[in-house]
């Protein structure tokens, strides 16, 4: 069965203290892996599309990567207002299981910041 | 603010009754997926509506119907209700379907079943 597992699942940092949420996944024939932000009982915030290994794409104070098996957020110097739970999802493979594009998401990665 | 808008934002129901939740998609978006997000099981895909046409089940149970009219707007039915329904239920929305374009989250509506 397809999973995605993320790590850590609560991160508490230090305003300016960088790291890195992990997600490592098992489906084959990736189509996409896709990283959300989301606020408490606010619907789930587009950040990134990968498609293959290899690949970066920054957005302000975020950094997702990507290889063939995980993928990873690096936070640099987060601030107060980065506390969020951050989810990645993988697209399922056309035709898998009657799949037709829906994502397949990990629990989240919940991430405080203090000031 | 997605363009993905939902309704209502929150429903109080009780055990047994029928409720209908609402979606509107991007405008030129003619994917429409909803799925359901609870505690202890995070996000889990419902169904997948494609230009009106169902185009995939996920852990959608049979109590549970939807559809997608011809303005695109989509519909969940929740009948027979259970207190484990109560959720946070989230459509979302992408241009097409077989490419790996980002799917645009609505608001949500949180369904509480006394």
């Amino acid at each position: 069965e397809d999973q995605v597992t993320q790590s850590p699942e609560a991160l508490r940092l230090q305003e300016g203290e960088s790291s890195s949420l992990n997600c490592s996944y098992t489906v084959s024939g990736l189509r996409g892996l896709f990283w959300y932000r989301q606020d408490p009982g606010k619907g789930p915030e587009f950040l990134f599309t990968l498609y293959s290994a290899g690949e970066e794409k920054e957005k302000e104070r975020l950094k997702a990567t990507l290889t063939k098996k995980e993928s990873f957020l690096h936070i640099t110097a987060p601030k107060p207002e980065d506390s969020a739970t951050y989810l990645c999802a993988v697209q399922a493979p056309w035709g898998y299981g009657g799949s037709q594009g829906n994502l397949i998401f990990g629990k989240g990665t919940k991430l405080s910041v203090k000031p | 603010d997605s363009g993905v808008t939902q309704t209502p934002k929150h429903l109080i129901t009780a055990t047994g009754q029928r409720v209908t939740l609402r979606c509107s998609p991007r405008s030129g978006d003619l994917s429409v997926y909803w799925y359901q997000q609870s505690l202890d099981q995070g996000l889990q895909f419902l169904i997948h509506y494609y230009n009106g046409e169902e185009r995939a089940k996920g852990n959608i149970l049979e109590r549970f119907s939807a559809q997608q009219f011809p303005d695109l707007h989509s519909e969940l039915n929740l009948s027979s209700l259970e207190l484990g329904d109560s959720a946070l239920y989230f459509c979302a929305s992408s241009v097409s379907v077989g490419r790996a374009d980002m799917q645009y989250f609505g608001p949500g509506t949180r369904l509480t079943v006394l």
